[in-house]
This record gives C-alpha cells, structure tokens and sequence, in this order.
C-alpha cells in the first residue's frame, strides 16, 4: 500500500532532551516536507527536501534539523526540544518538487514537550 | 507572498443541508495550484482535489464539488446532502509549484444528525 508513514505517532518528552521523529514513504517520491499544525495557525512548513541530500527551509525552520540521506526517509531531528514545539507534526511527500504535484500526508506526531 | 483565506472558522449545519466553504487566495504567479483536504476528528490530512490556474473547469465528485473562479481568486467547496462523518476541519492549500504549499487556517464543519 502506497503510503507515508510517521513514528513515533504520539510523544511526551522533557526539555532539551534531543529526539528524532522518523517519516518514510514508498512511493519513491522525490520530494518530502514537515509541517507543524497549531491551533489557530494552520500547517507552516518547517523544512523540505526536493531530493536526496537536498534540503532547505520553509516557514518555521527554527529548533529543527532534518537529513535526507534516502529518497525514502526525512527525519525530523529536535536537538533540544523546549515547550513552543509542542504541537502536531505531519510528514508529507510528492513524486516531484514542481509542478504543483499533490502532497500526500503521514498520520500525523503529537508531541509534548514538558 | 501567497495567502489564503478561510474565512469561515466554524460551520454548524444538519445533516442533508448544503454547506459551501469558502476559499479565497492571493498570488502573483499565473501558473498555480489548489488543493482541498479535509482532516477528520482522527487527525490525518485526506486529500480531496487538485486543481491547476489553467483548468476552470467545475468539478463534482458524488455529493462534492468545486467552483473555481479566477475573477475573484476563488476555490469553493461545496457538500450537498451533509452527513455526520462530513464533519472534519477542511483545508485549503496553494502553491505555484516550486514553492511552499500555503495552506489557510481551516474550516470546521460540524454536521449534526
């Protein structure tokens, strides 16, 4: 099944205690995205990858890192998480970075940072 | 700058009445793309429709459909016949292909029984 999936869906965490939220997709698309959903704010986009080793900013980059050492795989890296990145986060990809290509999305990661 | 605007927070309706949500956008790009997705109390983003600046063609999907209006920067979404698993936020989103996908604050539709 075509499909993107995220790991771990639901975490609770402490301050500056470094984690990594895994999305991988199957579909050998070439371009993937993170979003993070807060309430009253919509989905801003963190950061994206038009292919392998590829990455850059979007809207919110601040207190992310990402890799994409795989076409199918675009961690999210939290180095030090503090309260403000709390939120819901979805992984996203398309078979290619232009043509206004449709985004489909993982199922979503709630993270608490404490 | 891309934007896009929904204006409508929430939306109460009963079940089988007609409910149109509304989508307005801005861009400077003439070639673009519009996107509906609608996310359920479960949480995930579904994907509706796609929609590029050059194809104004309405469109209908069972009981959904679309109006894209070029003259007044709209993509609107329309439910006839709602039903109670109608209800979810819904989406709008634009981008102009390599840029980020701009996505509006949401609309909430609570179909009641």
């Amino acid at each position: 099944e075509a499909q993107v999936t995220q790991n771990p869906r639901y975490l609770i965490t402490v301050t500056g205690k470094k984690l990594t939220v895994t999305c991988s997709q199957n579909m050998n698309h070439e371009y993937m995205s993170w979003y993070r959903q807060d309430p009253g704010l919509g989905l801003r986009q963190i950061y994206y990858s038009m292919n392998v080793e590829v990455t850059d900013k979007g809207d919110v980059p601040e207190g992310y890192k990402v890799s994409r050492k795989e076409k199918r795989n675009f961690p999210l890296i939290l180095e030090s998480p503090s309260p403000n990145q709390t939120s819901l986060y979805f992984c996203a990809s398309s078979l290619l970075a232009s043509g206004g290509e449709t985004q489909y999305f993982g199922p979503g990661t709630r993270l608490l940072v404490l | 700058a891309q934007k896009v605007t929904q204006a409508q927070t929430e939306i109460s309706v009963v079940e089988k009445e007609d409910v149109t949500l509304d989508c307005v956008y801005e861009t400077r790009d003439t070639t673009y793309y519009l996107f509906w997705y609608k996310q359920p109390p479960s949480g995930e983003l579904v994907f509706l429709i796609r929609r590029n600046s050059f194809d104004e063609q309405n469109e209908i999907s069972g009981r959904y459909s679309w109006n894209f209006q070029k003259s007044t920067s709209s993509f609107n979404f329309t439910i006839t016949a709602s039903q109670v698993v109608d209800s979810a936020v819904y989406f709008c989103a634009l981008t102009s292909g390599y840029s980020t996908l701009t996505f509006g604050k949401g609309t909430m539709l609570l179909v009641s029984p």
